[in-house]
């Protein structure tokens, strides 16, 4: 299809483990986002990709997480040493330029349970 | 810092009946304000979007929202709601100055009533 996909859609993992997120964007979008969202809450921003480089990563929450988009297209999210606070959907997002002027394609999500 | 605030967890409306879900905002500089709508087990979509100009933006499905800089806030409506506009509704900040950074407030939920 032609939107974002995220994958896998669901992943449970026990405490410790390490966990990787995919997303492929929409093709030609050169601004990438991963957030995260718990249950009842708004999404949280977590890191933003300006083509290959984070031009911004203030909501990565601590130095167990870690993306990468190493061709400036598919971006991996990385979880070391899961905890069991890291329990949420992440969403990533993709946009032909910045959010400031366009809008964002979202995903429908990874859901994350660290038993 | 930014922040967005959504005072209504829940609104319940009857179908045909107008809609206000409210959204108040934090941000330095000039805001880019933004509606997304979350539809059971599917992702964000885009409703609409306020940069610059006219106060009244018109987006998707019969929405609008009114940018109101006095009172910080961006308010979304719709003169007459449908059952199939039940859904969780999202408004989103973002900084002249943020490259690009949106900041969600916490969500309202939608229910319409036939």
């Amino acid at each position: 299809g032609a939107g974002v996909s995220q994958t896998p859609s669901n992943k449970v993992t026990e405490k410790g483990k390490y966990v990787e997120l995919r997303c492929d964007p929409i093709s030609g979008h050169t601004a990438l986002y991963w957030y995260r969202q718990s249950l009842g809450q708004g999404p949280e921003f977590l890191i933003y990709f300006q083509g290959t480089g984070a031009a911004d990563d203030s909501g990565l929450p601590n130095d167990r997480f870690f993306a990468v988009r190493p061709e400036g297209s598919v971006s991996t999210l990385k979880i070391q040493r899961t905890e069991r606070g890291d329990s949420a959907m992440y969403l990533c997002a993709s946009s032909p330029q910045g959010a400031n002027t366009g809008e964002l394609f979202f995903g429908e999500g990874s859901r994350l349970t660290v038993l | 810092a930014q922040s967005v605030a959504q005072p209504e967890d829940q609104v319940n409306v009857a179908e045909g009946n107008p809609l206000t879900v409210k959204c108040t905002y934090s941000v330095s500089g000039n805001p880019y304000l933004f509606w997304y709508v979350q539809y059971p087990n599917r992702g964000l979509q885009f409703l609409l979007k306020y940069i610059t100009g006219d106060n009244l933006v018109k987006g998707s499905y019969g929405f609008e929202a009114e940018f109101n800089k006095s009172q910080t806030s961006f308010h979304l409506k719709k003169p007459s709601a449908l059952v199939s506009d039940s859904a969780l509704y999202f408004c989103a900040v973002s900084g002249s100055n943020q490259g690009g950074k949106l900041i969600f407030g916490q969500g309202t939920e939608l229910s319409v009533k036939p």
